[in-house]
């Protein structure tokens, strides 16, 4: 059973426009959402992150909305740019017993900005 | 964000033949990860281990295919045994330096099995 459900699957916005990225969980033992960022041929790369006490968090051009009661968040990029386009990843972590703590990964979103 | 290292970056091995991913972190942490990942698909996790306590292996992971050491806080290997190519992947390992602390990667190891 996929736990965080990521959509869309790909993504194509012009310069200069907004990307959006939703995702969605059932687990409410989840208490902490981190976005990765992947290009190719490398790991992940923390983006943003949000706990489930704030309903946004803003890094420069990138946001995470939050909302609690509909167990959905998402990442808005603002201004994209083709630097931008890469994998990008939502996550959900919660805590797994004796100070552990499990990360679950949505599928993915590739997102391409062109020119 | 602490660095990590992963060795070796690619390898391409024989069926029936064991490889040894080492993963090595340049500041002490609590808890490491190592993940798979198919290319283009999303990251599975195969186990977690932290130091002082045996490996946490996930539901499709055992530890005679997955062994894995954690010496200490800096180092984790993950070895890959008598590898078939459904073993084909990218293996990723991950750090946290404690607690529900964000998790950051290493940038993988590429395996092909012929």
């Amino acid at each position: 059973q996929q736990q965080v459900k990521q959509s869309p699957q790909s993504l194509i916005v012009q310069k200069g426009g907004i990307s959006i990225i939703n995702c969605a969980y059932e687990n409410t033992a989840f208490d902490y959402f981190p976005w990765y960022q992947q290009f190719p041929g490398k790991g992940p790369a923390l983006l943003i992150a949000i706990r489930p006490d704030v309903s946004e968090k803003k890094e420069g051009r990138f946001t995470i909305s939050f909302n609690k009661s509909a167990k959905q968040f998402s990442l808005h990029i603002m201004d994209s740019q083709p630097g931008d386009s890469a994998t990008y990843f939502c996550a959900a972590s919660r805590p797994t017993g004796a100070g552990s703590y499990q990360l679950t990964f949505g599928k993915g979103t590739k997102l391409s900005v062109i020119p | 964000s602490a660095v990590i290292s992963q060795k070796p970056s690619r390898d391409i091995c024989q069926r029936g033949t064991s490889l040894t991913i080492q993963c090595q972190v340049d500041s002490q942490v609590t808890m490491m990860f190592w993940y798979r990942q198919q290319p283009g698909q999303s990251l599975t996790l195969i186990a977690t281990a932290n130091q002082g306590s045996e490996a946490t292996y996930e539901s499709g992971f055992v530890i005679d295919k997955f062994p894995i050491s954690r010496p200490n806080l800096t180092f984790s290997t993950l070895t890959v045994s008598n590898m078939s190519p459904e073993d084909s992947s990218i293996y990723l390992c991950s750090v946290a330096s404690t607690g529900n602390q964000p998790q950051h990667f290493g940038d993988g190891t590429r395996l092909s099995i012929l």
